[in-house]
């Protein structure tokens, strides 16, 4: 299975800032994407990050908000953007691989003060 | 809507027993379900999946089983160990592999 890598793991962050997040996979792969769970909650998907192009969001949830970035096949970045104690979540990147079986990162905590 | 169902939050289980985690669904284009086990502040870490054109698949302890007809699946655990303690999602996707998961299920394996 990849390799999924996440920075940062965790971090504090002031309301109304922004923080960007990556995701290093160690192989090449076609579908990647960026989920949440917040707190005592079910992951809910946010956005598939598509290389080279634009990235596709969920419906609740937009690009303002959201940007992500997605310059190759192994890395991708979602920035959370003007945060707010609503956004206090883990974030959590994820790749399909063949075989049909979908990986997930270690996740990003982000605490929103 | 939520497309995946886990109605039970919570399952207690002696170690050494079986623990046995249902899931329904509603979208009858899911192709792959999968079974997902995680701890707080981490991510999921894969257990086993089963396509839709199977009813069961089985790798070590854990073994699911698919009813499409009911649109129910199940994953059972045996033995439980303690390590099991987690809580698991169920999770399925049609053919854009964009997961839908269910709310989950904190399992407790007691000594």
């Amino acid at each position: 299975s990849a390799v999924i890598s996440q920075k940062p793991s965790r971090d504090i962050c002031q309301r109304g800032t922004s923080l960007t997040i990556q995701c290093q996979v160690d192989s090449q792969v076609t579908m990647m994407f960026w989920y949440r769970q917040q707190p005592g909650q079910s992951l809910t998907l946010i956005a598939t990050a598509n290389q080279g192009s634009e990235a596709t969001y969920e419906s609740g949830f937009v690009i303002d908000k959201f940007p992500i970035s997605r310059p190759n096949l192994t890395f991708s970045t979602l920035t959370v953007s003007n945060m707010s104690p609503e956004d206090s979540s883990i974030y959590l990147c994820s790749v399909a691989q063949s075989g049909n079986t979908i990986y997930f990162g270690e996740g990003s905590w982000l605490t929103v003060v | 809507d939520q497309q995946v169902k886990q109605n039970s939050p919570s399952l207690s289980v002696q170690e050494g027993r079986i623990s046995i985690l249902n899931c329904d669904y509603t979208n009858s284009m899911f192709d792959y379900f999968l079974w997902y086990k995680k701890y707080p502040a981490e991510g999921p870490t894969f257990l086993i999946s089963i396509s839709s054109i199977k009813d069961k698949n089985e790798d070590g302890r854990f073994t699911v089983f698919l009813n499409k007809s009911a649109k129910h699946l199940s994953l059972h655990i045996v033995p439980s160990q303690p390590g099991d303690s987690a809580v698991y999602f169920c999770a399925a996707y049609a053919n854009d592999y964009k997961l839908s998961f269910g709310a989950g299920t904190t399992v407790t394996v007691r000594a």
